[in-house]
């Protein structure tokens, strides 16, 4: 099976400008959650997205959005940035387990995002 | 809401050294547990799950965690640890008694000695 894809790799932005990074899950999980991880503070839950419905959301502003296709692909896009959404954006699949919660996530190779 | 403590930011052993990264999370209920490793330059992958049943359990590449409820912790050990174990380890909790979210710790940075 093909693992989680991400695109693009790396990206550079100034101030001001918006973002749309784009995630592919492994074929058959319908389940992608979005990750922030910078330096120090981990990873942080930005949401997650599950027949084509936001299921949860995490604390970032309104200037994050996401949406699902209904091939399960999914973006993210980033509004008006700011020097501190400079971050390592990572997309993890994963299957709904029957009795409830998350099975193990997959995680893509991430989206580098510069803001200058 | 749910939170994830990993108290150790950055460890530093030698070859051969016994592990243990503590994880604790902030209240109980019915919780899965997990442990993510991230090797240098590459993906975050699964070490191990306790979703439940007995509450040791084995992951890959000799690692192995404990669930203790009444602590709320979930640590991470092995016993003799490798110069490949370098790498940054987190915990997560997702908490179904709540809102369902996966909760990261803010990861472990381990560096072993050759």
């Amino acid at each position: 099976k093909a693992g989680v894809t991400q695109t693009p790799r790396y990206l550079i932005k100034t101030r001001g400008q918006q973002v749309t990074l784009s995630c592919s899950p492994i074929s058959g999980h319908r389940s992608v959650s979005w990750y922030q991880q910078t330096p120090g503070q981990g990873l942080q839950f930005l949401f997650e997205y599950f027949s084509e419905t936001q299921r949860n959301k995490g604390n970032f502003p309104g200037r994050f959005s996401g949406r699902q296709f209904s091939n399960s692909r999914s973006e993210m896009n980033v509004s008006t940035l700011e020097l501190g959404d400079s971050a390592l954006y990572l997309c993890a699949s994963s299957q709904i387990l029957l009795a409830g919660g998350y099975n193990e996530q997959f995680f893509g190779p991430g989206t580098r995002l510069t803001v200058l | 809401a749910q939170s994830v403590s990993q108290h150790n930011h950055h460890v530093i052993l030698s070859e051969a050294a016994s592990l243990e990264l503590g994880c604790n999370y902030s209240y109980g209920g019915t919780v899965n547990l997990f442990w993510y490793v991230q090797y240098p330059g590459q993906h975050l992958q699964l070490l191990l799950k306790y979703f439940s049943g007995d509450p040791l359990v084995k992951g890959i590449k000799g690692f192995e965690a404990e669930f203790i409820k009444s602590k709320f912790s979930f640590n991470l050990r092995k016993p003799s640890v490798q110069w490949s174990d370098t790498a940054e380890y987190f915990c997560a909790v997702n908490d179904l008694s709540r809102d369902d979210k996966i909760i990261f710790g803010k990861g472990t940075r381990l560096h072993i000695l050759p």
